[in-house]
């Protein structure tokens, strides 16, 4: 059972325009959501983070909104710049005991940012 | 670069074999994790070190897959007997204490024959 989705495997958006992804999580019991961005061959890198006692956190050209009504997370990049093709995990935290804060990851959206 | 460090980059190997990746990790993170993540997947939590001891196992891993991380420093993750479905990206992630994101490295891929 996937505690994490991210609904959209690709999305495909203009240069300077905005891109949204967006991620959904069923466990009320994380306590941080975090953005990964992929290259192809590489690990991923952290790129935002947001509490799950927040609702908003930016970072330059990446804003974070959470609403845990909804149980719904998405990822604002404005504007948007080809070298930000990758793909982009949601992932959850979990403080499973024994200072354990394991992540459980979505299964990413491939983004294409066109010039 | 001071980034998580993993190796190999690639492991091919026959079926039946035995496998190990290293992974050394930031120098001031005491927090080590490791992943697994097949194609089309996002990565899974495998396992999970504080200094050097290992305090929580998934039920991913099975009696075949041990891991260490002797002096609390670099870590190693060693697969007996291979069998097909472990090709995988194996990653490996450290963090500091508290609120802190973890930092992943590139992987090893492995690919069994």
């Amino acid at each position: 059972d996937q505690q994490v989705k991210q609904n959209s495997p690709s999305l495909s958006v203009q240069e300077g325009r905005i891109s949204i992804l967006n991620c959904d999580y069923t466990n009320s019991m994380f306590d941080y959501f975090l953005w990964y961005k992929k290259y192809p061959a590489e690990g991923p890198t952290f790129l935002i983070s947001i509490s799950s006692i927040k609702d908003k956190n930016e970072d330059g050209r990446f804003t974070v909104f959470l609403n845990k009504s909804a149980k719904h997370l998405s990822l604002h990049i404005v504007p948007s710049q080809p070298g930000d093709s990758a793909v982009y995990f949601c992932a959850a935290r979990l403080y499973s005991g024994g200072s354990n804060y394991k992540l459980t990851f979505g299964k990413g959206t491939l983004l294409t940012v066109n010039p | 670069d001071t980034g998580v460090s993993q190796n190999p980059r690639h492991k091919i190997t026959k079926r039946g074999q035995n496998v190990t990746f290293r992974c050394d990790p930031i120098s001031e993170h005491n927090r080590l994790y490791w992943y697994r993540q097949t194609l089309g997947q996002g990565p899974e939590f495998l396992t999970y070190f504080q200094n050097e001891a290992q305090l929580e196992k998934s039920r991913l891993l099975s009696d075949r897959f041990s891991a260490e991380r002797p002096k609390g420093s670099f870590s190693t993750l060693e697969i007996q007997r291979t069998e097909q479905g472990d090709s995988a990206m194996y990653l490996c992630a450290s963090s500091s204490a508290g609120d802190q994101p973890q930092h992943f490295g590139d992987g090893t891929r492995l690919s069994i024959l």
